[in-house]
């Protein structure tokens, strides 16, 4: 299975100023069909997950523009770039392109200095 | 609109079998280009996928949960079933169903409809 790892775990941001997380695949992210299959997910206190990005970079409806993912191969990174109160939770990296299974890394926590 | 509601025990005991179904709307489940996950969080835990079932209902399970799940669905009452035996208190989580959905590519990934989600407590 792939393993996932996220950087920071816990990321205490001011609003305002930008926040940027990083993740890490256990093998390359690269499908045969050349596409890579990396989600990012914002599960906000006491809600569902809910995607963000979908494919490394690409914002799902309705998801502010402030967000926006990056990355190849095994290394991958999702940026807010002025961080609003909306924003505290956590957030997860997935991998969708050696499934299954599909794998989730542990998260990181964003919360308001 | 798209919805997906869980539902199932609160409570169950150590032993015993979990029975969990995924009600879904505002899409079928024999759309070829849809399909449903489960997947579970326990309390302040990250998210860890269980189960997916297909249209034509080929199934994927975790790789080190797959001899206690089975999944399964009923197309006209618009339901997966999960369930999950031998449960334990470390089961104790909320468990998410969520919709599978083809990308142009013809690859599937997990999309942006998942359910509120569904507290189950293993406990004696």
């Amino acid at each position: 299975d792939v393993v996932m790892t996220q950087s920071p775990l816990s990321l205490p941001v001011t609003l305002g100023q930008p926040a940027s997380i990083s993740c890490r695949s256990s093998q390359s992210l690269v499908h045969s069909d050349g596409n890579t299959y990396l989600n990012w997910f914002q599960q906000r206190p006491g809600q569902s997950p809910r995607r963000l990005i979908y494919k490394v970079s690409n914002r799902d409806s309705g998801v502010p523009d402030r967000f926006s993912g990056s990355g190849s191969g095994t290394d991958f990174t999702l940026k807010i770039s002025r961080v609003e109160a909306e924003d505290v939770g956590v957030y997860y990296c997935m991998q969708g392109t050696h499934w299954p299974p599909f794998t989730f890394g542990p998260g990181t926590k964003v919360d308001i200095k | 609109q798209v919805t997906l509601k869980e539902s199932g025990p609160v409570l169950v005991k150590p032993t015993e079998t979990l029975t969990l179904t995924c009600t879904v709307s505002g899409f079928s489940l024999s759309n070829a280009r849809m399909g449903v996950s489960w997947i579970r969080q326990p309390p302040g835990k990250a998210l860890e996928w269980l189960a997916h079932i297909f249209s034509n209902d080929e199934k994927s399970y975790s790789t080190s949960l797959k001899s206690r799940l089975t999944i399964s669905k009923d197309t006209s009452k618009s339901q997966v079933v999960l369930t999950m035996t031998n449960m334990d208190p470390v089961d104790t989580a909320t468990y998410y169903c969520a919709r599978t959905l083809e990308y142009s590519s013809g690859w599937f990934g997990i999309d942006g409809n998942w359910g509120q989600g569904t507290l189950v407590t293993v406990s004696s």
